[in-house]
């Protein structure tokens, strides 16, 4: 069974860069797609965007200007870095796997423990 | 991207079944059967309970069932146990190839 683990600093500064990497264990990172989704305080989950084993990555809309996902194959990881984060960033960030080799659509069944990404100065 | 739209909260007796319902638009849920459903425990990383409509992963309980009517999906839990008290989030494949989630639902069993 393929096991994520999220890792990165706990606390990041306003208008700064929040930077965090996905270690993939267990399983290679081939073939599937590798997404970040966070879930603030008290709210519900979004979706931040994704990288494809070939590079490839897409991202949501509403943080597109600010979001660059990367994949780094020898190491088996994935990483986030979010810029000119504010307040409203703070979220529990989580690393997953899609549930299907080479398709996006139909879930994420492999998830890390999410890792609380606090913004304040 | 508008969030899907989930009742904040279901509650049902031990035994019963309950049904928690996600409605969208026709850029995502009405445009392809590619809605997921994830059970979350505070605390723990979510798990993933039905993909693609109504498809269970290896290994979940047929006590969980999905199913979709135009832009509205519904998961519905049979034969409630104690267990299943947890936040139930659903998600859906959109036009633009993006992911979109719901506000989620807290699931009280009484």
């Amino acid at each position: 069974q393929v096991q994520l683990q999220e890792s990165g600093p706990g606390l990041v500064k306003p208008s700064e860069t929040l930077s965090l990497t996905c270690t993939v264990s267990r399983g290679s990172i081939s073939s599937y797609y590798w997404t970040w989704i966070r879930q603030p305080p008290g709210k519900g989950l979004e979706w931040i965007g994704y990288v494809y084993y070939s590079g490839s990555t897409d991202y949501n809309p509403s943080l597109k200007s600010r979001v660059t996902i990367s994949l780094d194959t020898s190491m088996n990881q994935f990483s986030l870095k979010l810029t000119s984060v504010t307040a409203a960033d703070t979220a529990v960030y989580y690393c997953a796997r899609s549930s299907h080799l080479g398709e996006f659509s139909s879930g994420f069944d492999s998830w890390g423990q999410g890792t609380l990404v606090t913004v304040s100065s | 991207q508008s969030a899907l739209t989930q009742p904040a909260s279901v509650s049902g007796s031990l035994g019963q079944s309950i049904t928690i319902s996600c409605t969208g638009t026709s850029s995502d849920i009405g445009s392809y059967n590619f809605v997921s459903w994830y059970q979350h425990h505070p605390g723990k990383a979510p798990k993933l309970i039905i993909y693609d409509v109504s498809n269970r992963p290896s290994g979940v309980s047929n006590r969980f069932s999905g199913s979709k009517s135009g832009n509205t999906a519904s998961l519905t839990i049979s034969g409630l146990q104690a267990e299943d008290e947890a936040d139930y989030y659903c998600s859906s494949f959109t036009t633009r190839s993006t992911v979109v989630f719901g506000g989620g639902t807290k699931v009280t069993v009484l």
